[in-house]
């Protein structure tokens, strides 16, 4: 595996079901990213890990709950969502501290909360 | 503040046509990046360029070239002799220093929708 990988790639869930979504990165960074977005809406940042160490969480309800087991992992723990919720979830990563700043995505996990 | 804003919601245009898709931001840093990433239909962003703000010289890869103007704050991105292939959501973004909160934040545009027909 080259890159960023999600999975699933696509999940349907009901509100009252339990899901995680899962992002691994291949490329040696320091820092993850969660992003969510919305149809017709800009990307909006949903949380930061750097060094394996929570840095931003953007108001995001309670309902979604990051984890960051190491370097390479993150996870987005998902519990009783709301319809509004169904968005296209990003993981990326970059390399805190260098000169490349760029942030790497992988693919999103596709999401419709029915 | 720190703001991109990318003006043009969607274009269309015909095979072979150029296309220049319009950036401008906003920033108090002096030490400031500039990107533009590419979201075809099938989701992933994908990177295209980074620039530094001392670097103002313009920069061409293959079919596209990238225009950046500090006095105007621009970062205008142009795709010659557009494919197909092109279609995609284009966005623009802005890092630096003073809000980074010690990470590599991306400040987003809204996208530019591209559409080339055959």
């Amino acid at each position: 595996e080259t890159g960023v990988t999600q999975t699933p790639r696509h999940l349907v869930m009901g509100m009252t079901n339990k899901k995680s979504l899962k992002c691994e990165q291949h490329l040696g960074h320091n820092a993850m990213y969660w992003y969510k977005q919305s149809a017709k809406k800009p990307l909006e940042l949903m949380f930061v890990y750097s060094l394996e160490e929570r840095v931003e969480n953007n108001s995001v309800p309670s309902r979604f709950s990051p984890e960051c087991p190491n370097s390479s992992h993150l996870f987005l723990h998902l519990h009783t969502l709301q319809p509004e919720d169904s968005a296209l979830y990003l993981c990326a990563s970059s390399q805190e501290g260098g000169r490349a700043r760029e942030q790497y995505f992988g693919p999103g996990t596709r999401l419709t909360v029915t | 503040a720190q703001k991109v804003t990318q003006a043009q919601t969607e274009i269309s245009v015909v095979e072979k046509e150029d296309v220049t898709l319009d950036c401008v931001y906003e920033t108090r840093d002096t030490t400031y990046y500039l990107f533009w990433y590419k979201q075809p239909p099938s989701g992933e962003l994908v990177f295209l360029i980074r620039r530094n703000s001392f670097d103002e010289q313009n920069e061409i890869s293959g079919r596209y070239s990238w225009n950046f103007q500090k006095s105007t704050s621009s970062f205008n991105f142009t795709i010659t002799a557009s494919q197909v292939v092109d279609s995609a959501v284009y966005f623009c973004a802005l890092s630096g220093l003073l809000f980074s909160g010690g990470y590599n934040k991306l400040i987003f545009g809204a996208g530019t929708r591209l559409a080339v027909h055959p």
